[in-house]
């Protein structure tokens, strides 16, 4: 069965600071791989997703995300954080003929001034 | 464009009313999927919709609940006689077709006293 993990529950930054928000997936083939980001009391909004080809992708909001097939993991980046990026962020994998998402638990992430 | 839209975005009930969570998807789109966030947790898989048709409802709980998406109108997530279990953020998703990208609304967060 598909599964993700997000290891880090809440990860706190410095404004300013380089982010990496870490996720490992479980599936046999190849998923679609994607993130979301979720402000408070707002719905989802896509960040970026893999589907194939090139395994470094360029999302909104200056975020990108690397795939690593040998480590099953597809780990967000940032590399300056800005306050409006505090939020919770969500990982999602989906078989490749398949609909439906598979969340990870989320991970928040807190900005210091 | 509107996106996917969904109303009430608030909803509180009592144990044994019942609760009906409207979806509207973005234009264009035919294909509705319903997930549910519990407190402190990812999102869940509930049911995939097309057009008069339930595709999968294997996420959703047996009895009480019911979803459908009829021809005209939108896509209505029914709980019936809610418990306080029920107490979570509803979110509608929506895409072209089976496989492309799910774009979420801006859930529903039903509150059961």
């Amino acid at each position: 069965a598909q599964s993700v993990t997000q290891p880090d529950i809440h990860i706190t930054v410095s404004e300013g600071a380089s982010l990496e928000l870490r996720c490992n997936y479980s599936y046999g083939a190849t998923p679609y791989l994607f993130w979301y980001v979720q402000s408070p009391g707002q719905g989802l909004q896509l960040l970026l997703k893999y589907f194939s080809g090139d395994t470094l992708v360029q999302g909104i909001k200056g975020f990108e995300a690397e795939f690593k097939r040998s480590q099953s993991s597809f780990n967000l980046r940032k590399p300056s954080v800005h306050w409006s990026d505090a939020a919770e962020y969500f990982c999602a994998v989906r078989a490749s003929r398949s609909y439906k998402l598979i969340f990870g638990s989320g991970t928040r992430l807190l900005v210091r001034p | 464009n509107a996106g996917v839209m969904q109303n009430p975005r608030h909803l509180v009930r009592r144990r044994g009313q019942e609760a009906r969570l409207r979806c509207s998807p973005m234009k264009g789109h035919s294909h509705v999927y319903w997930y549910r966030q519990l407190p402190e947790e990812g999102l869940k898989f509930m049911v995939y919709l097309q057009k008069e048709n339930i595709i999968d409802e294997s996420g959703m709980p047996k009895e009480r609940f019911s979803a459908e998406f009829p021809k005209e109108g939108p896509s209505i997530l029914r709980i019936q006689q809610v418990v306080r279990g029920d107490s979570a953020a509803y979110f509608c998703a929506s895409s072209q077709t089976g496989q492309e990208t799910q774009y979420f609304g801006p859930g529903t967060r039903l509150l059961v006293l």
